[in-house]
């Protein structure tokens, strides 16, 4: 079956703009969780979903991040006016149900200029 | 604060022996470990895990050590082969929490 599906692949934005990352998880994954990979470091935890509902956004670094999951499958992540330090690999990953494994997407390479 | 700690940033062996990747941590409420590979533009894929009442956990060619008095778990594959050339994280997680904690990674490279 299919994986977890990102995209954009790679997102080159100015500084200042508005951009919106996309998270298909597998099929019937009830859990949804977002990662901030920054060059050589490993994946630093963002926010997770279970269904519909956020449950932990306590990895969001700013109100300039906020992320969705209006139908508990399909997410997305929107960072408001980018900045340098917002350059970085964004990975989603989805788990059956709470505590089961997190199967993760290829990420979506952010830069912003 | 760097919770978990992979303190070798590259590990270099030779095809057939034993590779060995380390890992430390320093918050004691861990309770569940695990071990995901890396390769280049794809996604972390989950290795092998244990928990906190377990020492030890065999899957084919790839072992984990769990020591709780030393914070200290180690991942063991042999034989290595060529295709286990990637970058290894080490995470964790405390019961109750769903989040992963994760080191910096080791690149490892198996030589022929």
């Amino acid at each position: 079956g299919a994986g977890v599906s990102q995209s954009p692949r790679y997102k080159v934005a100015k500084r200042g703009q508005d951009v919106a990352l996309r998270c298909d998880p597998i099929s019937g994954h009830v859990s949804l969780f977002w990662y901030q990979q920054a060059l050589g470091q490993g994946p630093e935890f963002l926010t997770y979903f279970q269904n519909e509902a956020q449950l932990d956004k306590s990895g969001l670094p700013s109100d300039r991040f906020f992320a969705e999951r209006p139908e508990g499958s399909v997410s997305t992540l929107k960072i408001q006016r980018t900045q340098q330090e917002d350059s970085a690999v964004y990975l989603c990953a989805s788990s059956p149900t709470l505590g089961d494994i997190q199967y993760f997407g290829a990420g979506t390479r952010l830069s912003v200029l | 604060d760097q919770q978990v700690k992979q303190n070798s940033p590259s590990l270099s062996v030779q095809e057939g022996r034993i590779s060995i990747l380390n890992c430390d941590y320093t918050n004691s409420m861990f309770d569940y470990f695990l071990w995901y590979k890396k390769y280049p533009a794809e996604g972390p894929t989950f290795l092998i895990s244990i928990s906190s009442i377990k020492d030890k956990n065999e899957d084919g060619r790839f072992t984990v050590f769990l020591n709780k008095s030393a914070k200290h778990l180690s991942l063991h594959i042999v034989p290595s082969q060529p295709g286990d050339s990637a970058v290894y994280f080490c995470a964790a997680k405390t019961q109750g929490a769903q989040k992963l904690v994760f080191g910096q990674g080791t690149r490892l490279t198996i030589n022929p």
